[in-house]
């Protein structure tokens, strides 16, 4: 079974564009969550997704945005880009988004902001 | 809300020997699931061991076990007969019990990053 895929893996942008980003979970994979990895806060919880809707969000502005489709992929969405913004995006699904299932992770995208 | 707190950011140990890495936890919750994560230098994040807050017995996986001690909320990662793979970031987290599934979102420490000496 393929693992979780991100892409693209790396990404340069400058201040103030937009970047989407994308997910493919594992077959099967109902859930889909969002992390953003920095060295200076570690690992944030942005949202999750779960059959096409946003079931849980995190502590982000509103620049953040995401998307399922109907497959289960996800999107997220950053627009007017910070230098802050420059993370370690990682993208994770379980199989039902159930408590306690493991959740897989993306190898991530690199996201750069110049 | 829920923190994770580890409070080493580094550790080495060498090959073959016993390493603990520790971990302290606050929440209000009764029910809940912690878990240990592993990142290598590639990046990929894998599951180590998850442990049911309501189980009393502690998880083992092979060379990883845990110590649980629900009352102190302390989470603390046994890594026995180290070995030079196991040189990794490694990230105590925790998600809440919800029935519903609808909270399976995943509070993270700031991660500690263990090296294995040859």
């Amino acid at each position: 079974k393929a693992g979780v895929t991100q892409t693209p893996r790396y990404l340069i942008k400058t201040r103030g564009q937009q970047v989407t980003l994308s997910c493919s979970p594992i077959s099967g994979h109902r859930s889909v969550s969002w992390y953003q990895q920095t060295p200076g806060q570690g690992l944030q919880f942005l949202f999750e997704y779960f059959s096409e809707t946003q079931r849980n969000k995190g502590n982000f502005p509103g620049r953040f945005s995401g998307r399922q489709f109907s497959n289960s992929r996800s999107e997220m969405n950053v627009s007017t880009l910070e230098l802050g913004d420059s993370a370690l995006y990682l993208c994770a699904s379980s199989p039902r988004g159930t408590v306690g299932n493991e959740q897989f992770f993306g190898p991530g995208t690199r996201l750069t902001v110049l | 809300a829920q923190t994770v707190t580890q409070s080493q950011p580094e550790m080495s140990v060498q090959e073959a020997e016993t390493v603990t890495l520790s971990c302290t936890y606050d929440t209000s919750e009764n029910n809940y699931y912690l878990f240990w994560y592993k990142q290598p230098p590639s990046r990929q994040m894998i599951l180590v061991i998850r442990q049911e807050a309501y189980k009393q017995q502690n998880a083992t996986e092979n060379r990883f076990s845990v110590n649980f001690q629900k009352a102190a909320k302390s989470f603390s990662l046994k890594i026995s007969d180290s070995q030079l793979g196991d040189t990794a970031m490694y990230f105590c987290a925790f998600t809440p019990y919800d029935y519903t599934g609808a909270n399976s979102k995943l509070t993270f420490g700031k991660g500690i990053t263990l090296s294995v000496r040859p």
